[in-house]
């Protein structure tokens, strides 16, 4: 079945700092989305990538689908107090008989020293 | 109006008792999940109906049993409650089965003593 590799489990990070999060699939994706959830919260949808290298942006988060479509990434430039939570890949593959599964990463918890 | 929408938020009860969780989405879509999120945070698929019919059943105890009555509604019940049941269970909806973005409820946070 599909696997979903997502690092790295935990980040801290001061203000201002960088952040990454990777995640990687053992086949060929249809396509990858990316959700945040906050604290307490649930999970909410930020964005999905469906072509081969596509970049895209969203203000201070950019995301990345891998060339060969297994892979993706997260990026959020000077992060913010705001930017805490858990940040979730959840990969779509074909799982047969002409229907596609969603799999879920298991998430990487970002946390913000102000 | 909330899109997707469960409840109860917070349930509280003795191992073996039974409970229901019940979701309602007003988005029309098509298909419905119910996910279950642990201490650690993962997020575990359990089932997923579409248009009222059963098209993913993960390896769960037969003492969940989901009901769908109609294709904005997705029920789940289970039976005698074990220790390693709380959780927070998620439900969501997706425009069609094969249709990115899934929108969550706020969440159900079962607590088993």
């Amino acid at each position: 079945g599909q696997q979903v590799m997502q690092i790295p489990q935990y980040q801290h990070v001061q203000e201002g700092e960088d952040f990454t999060t990777y995640c990687n699939s053992s086949t060929t994706l249809s396509n990858i989305q990316w959700y945040k959830q906050r604290p307490g919260g649930h999970p909410v949808f930020l964005i999905q990538l469906v072509k081969s290298g596509e970049v895209k942006k969203q203000k201070r988060l950019t995301f990345q689908f891998g060339e060969a479509k297994k892979n993706s990434s997260l990026h959020i430039t000077a992060t913010q107090t705001t930017d805490v939570g858990t940040y979730f890949c959840a990969a779509q593959g074909y799982s047969g008989a002409g229907s596609y599964q969603l799999t879920f990463g298991k998430g990487t918890k970002l946390s913000v020293i102000p | 109006d909330t899109a997707v929408s469960q409840t109860p938020k917070y349930l509280v009860t003795q191992m073996g008792n039974d409970k229901s969780i019940k979701c309602e989405q007003n988005l029309g879509h098509d298909t419905m999940y119910w996910y279950k999120q642990d201490s650690k945070k993962f997020l575990k698929i359990m089932f997923s109906y579409n248009n009222k019919e059963l098209i993913i059943n993960e390896t769960v105890p037969n003492r969940f049993s989901p009901k769908s009555p109609d294709k904005a509604h997705l029920n789940l019940h289970i039976n005698s409650l074990e220790l390693g049941d709380s959780a927070v269970y998620f439900c969501a909806s997706s425009q069609t089965r094969d249709t990115g973005e899934l929108f969550f409820g706020e969440g159900s946070r079962l607590t088993v003593l």
